[in-house]
């Protein structure tokens, strides 16, 4: 069980746009950066979203963060087949350690 | 290019001790300006973040592993390696190291490729 809850799976057609959300509590989305880490299958985790919204250079303008409470969202519009992926939030935890969600399975129809 | 390679037994028996290295070639591994974690996957499953440490050797462990593990550095030879001792078949996973980068809020920037150890007899 994930410290941090997110939809097992999402789904989209190409063009579309979709947004996977991250739940958390106060003592971690509440107080604390959000991240957000790309995972196609078969390799390492990528880092695609940090500081909530900012995106790190390289990464497409097609991918969105943002943050409400204790919530977050990862936002992907024009959906593209290579988005198939596994999605991460992560975000440091008031108990002294990092937490990531359980992940979500985007697949794109 | 940044990049972190994962080295160590892909076995381990239960009750042993899973040790793991990860080098580091590419950057300024020394530099302040990082801290090197582990982090695993069982298959499957997510990713849990297990610890970090600062090439000063300051760490800071996931507090539901922290009796089990250590992590040390090696700044001559760009290293930092992994400890967890008594090991059960819960423990395996693929064991990824990564950088945490201060210029973007301490994110995972740089990952290794991942390491699978088994734990069984």
């Amino acid at each position: 069980q994930s410290v941090l809850t997110q939809p097992p799976s999402a789904s989209g057609t190409p063009g579309q746009r979709v947004t996977i959300s991250c739940s958390g509590s106060s003592s971690n989305i509440g107080s604390n950066y959000v991240y957000w880490y790309q995972q196609l299958p078969g390799t390492a985790p990528k880092f695609l979203i940090f500081r909530n919204n900012q995106r790190p250079s390289g990464v497409p303008d097609r991918f969105s963060g943002s943050k409400s409470g204790t919530s977050a969202s990862l936002a992907i519009s024009g959906l593209r087949s290579e988005d198939e992926a596994d999605y991460y939030c992560a975000v440091w935890d008031d108990s002294l350690s990092v937490v990531f969600g359980g992940g979500t399975k985007l697949t794109v129809l | 290019q940044v990049q972190l390679q994962e080295s160590g037994p892909g076995l381990v028996k239960p009750s042993q001790t899973l040790s793991l290295t990860c080098t580091v070639s590419g950057g300024s591994f020394s530099s302040g300006s990082y801290y090197w974690s582990w982090i695993r996957q069982p298959a499957g499953k997510g990713l849990e973040w297990i610890g970090r440490i600062y090439p000063s050797g300051s760490t800071k462990y996931n507090p539901s592993l922290k009796s089990r593990v250590t992590i040390s550095v090696d700044t001559s030879k760009n290293q930092f390696s992994l400890k967890l001792s008594s090991v059960t078949a819960a423990d395996t996973a693929v064991y990824y190291c990564a950088r945490e980068y201060s210029g973007y809020d301490w994110s995972f920037d740089y990952w290794g490729q991942g390491t699978l150890v088994t734990v069984s007899s």
